[in-house]
Parts: structure tokens; C-alpha cells; sequence
């Protein structure tokens, strides 16, 4: 059974860095196919795509905030680290992190994480 | 970034009946290799969303077969045959094809 937790700080103050940790289970993060991604969802709104990782460290990002974006993957520990710099108010939402499994996009979502964004 | 929109934004069902959300897209979804790379998912309120439907017509695993999806190129539409008290929530379809990858305003299914 394919399970994932994101996990993290739920309080950040304007200009920090926010560190997200994806647990996995049931599948490797190393496996030919396999993809982790990370969402966002702010009260009452539809989710955001903000990166992806690739069994083969392929990295993908949002353009509109790469350059506060980072996604790792730590295979030993079977983990998916995303990092988003320079928060601000409007980064508060509900981060998610989801497996993208062979054809399947986003085939599993974990149970998110809420995250806010105040001084 | 590519564009989606969905209608309705608010569909009031009765269990038994047939429902149907439109998605449309600002660009085709249409890939030279045949599919369309649009998904359907579902988030049940307090909970995470779930894949439904993805690659435009096939249904994740587990998904009940009352759910189906169709469409190409620029338009799609996702049907529930008979709608059951547990279909409640919010549909969003997303485009895979274009990168950011992008989510619809979603559909707010509920019973009348």
C-alpha cells in the first residue's frame, strides 16, 4: 500500500525557509517510473503544482517560483524534501506531496500539511 | 500557462441520476504520442484529492466504473452514470502536458 506524510513546521515568519519532508512507503522514490511531486492548496482554493522529481533526480519546477523552489530526494531514507525561500503571507496554504506512479500522475496523495505564514 | 476552466462551479445532484462536469483548456492537451493529458480528481471534504481518472479516460485503480471520462484536444468531460451519496466533494481536472502542470477551479458536487 502506497502511502506518503508530508511534515514540517506549521508556522513560518515572512522571509523564512520553509523545509517539507515526504515520507514514502510502498514504493521506492528510486523505482524506474516513479515521480514525487509537491501541491499546494490555500483555504477554499484549487491546488497548485509547485515541482516534481523523477526516479532519475529529473527535476521539474512552477516557473513562477523556481527561484525560491527546491526539490531533493534522498533515496536511502526513501524521503522527498522540497524547500521554498523568501515565504510571505501569501505562501499560506496546505502543502501536499504525491506519488506520480508510471502513467498514473498524482496517484496518491498524502494528508497534507498545513502551513501558515505570519509574523 | 495553460488554462483550465470547468463548468459547471456548482452541481447540485440527486442520488441515482447521471452528472456530467465540462473541462476545457486554453491549449490542447492532444500529444503527438496519442494522449490527451488531462486528469480528473476528487477531493471528499476534509480530505486529500484522489485520483480519479487520468490520461483522459482511464480510470485510476479502485475508481468505481460509474466514473468515466472523455473528450480531446482542448475539451472534456467527466460523467458519473448514477451518482451515490459518497461522490460529494470537489472535482478539478489538470493538465500534464504543459509545464506548470495546472489545476481547474473545480466543481462542487453536493446533493440537493
Amino acid at each position: 500500500q502506497i502511502t506518503l506524510k508530508a511534515s514540517g513546521p506549521t508556522l513560518v515568519k515572512p522571509t523564512q525557509t520553509l523545509t517539507l519532508t515526504c515520507n514514502c512507503s510502498g514504493f521506492s522514490v528510486s523505482s524506474n517510473g516513479v515521480g514525487v511531486g509537491w501541491m499546494r492548496q490555500p483555504p477554499g482554493k484549487a491546488p497548485e503544482w509547485l515541482a516534481l522529481i523523477y526516479w532519475d533526480d529529473d527535476k521539474r519546477y512552477t516557473p513562477s517560483l523556481k527561484t525560491r523552489l527546491t526539490i531533493t530526494k534522498d533515496t536511502s531514507k526513501n524521503q522527498v524534501v522540497l524547500t521554498l525561500s523568501d515565504m510571505d503571507p501569501v505562501d499560506t496554504a496546505t502543502y501536499y506531496c504525491a506519488a506520480w506512479i508510471g502513467p498514473r500522475p498524482f496517484d496518491s496523495w498524502g494528508q497534507g500539511t498545513l502551513v501558515t505564514v505570519s509574523s | 500557462d495553460t488554462v483550465m476552466t470547468q463548468s459547471p462551479l456548482s452541481l447540485p445532484v440527486t442520488p441515482g441520476e447521471p452528472a456530467s462536469i465540462s473541462c476545457r483548456s486554453s491549449e490542447s492537451l492532444l500529444h503527438d504520442n496519442g494522449y490527451n493529458y488531462v486528469d480528473w480528481y476528487l477531493q471528499k471534504p476534509g480530505q486529500s484529492p484522489q485520483l480519479l481518472v487520468y490520461l483522459g479516460s482511464n480510470r485510476a485503480s479502485g475508481v468505481p466504473d460509474r466514473f468515466s471520462g472523455s473528450g480531446s484536444g482542448t475539451d472534456f468531460t467527466l460523467k458519473i452514470s448514477r451518482v451515490e451519496a459518497e461522490d460529494v466533494g470537489v472535482y478539478y481536472c489538470m493538465q500534464g502536458l504543459q509545464n506548470p502542470f495546472t489545476f481547474g477551479p473545480g466543481t462542487k458536487v453536493d446533493i440537493k
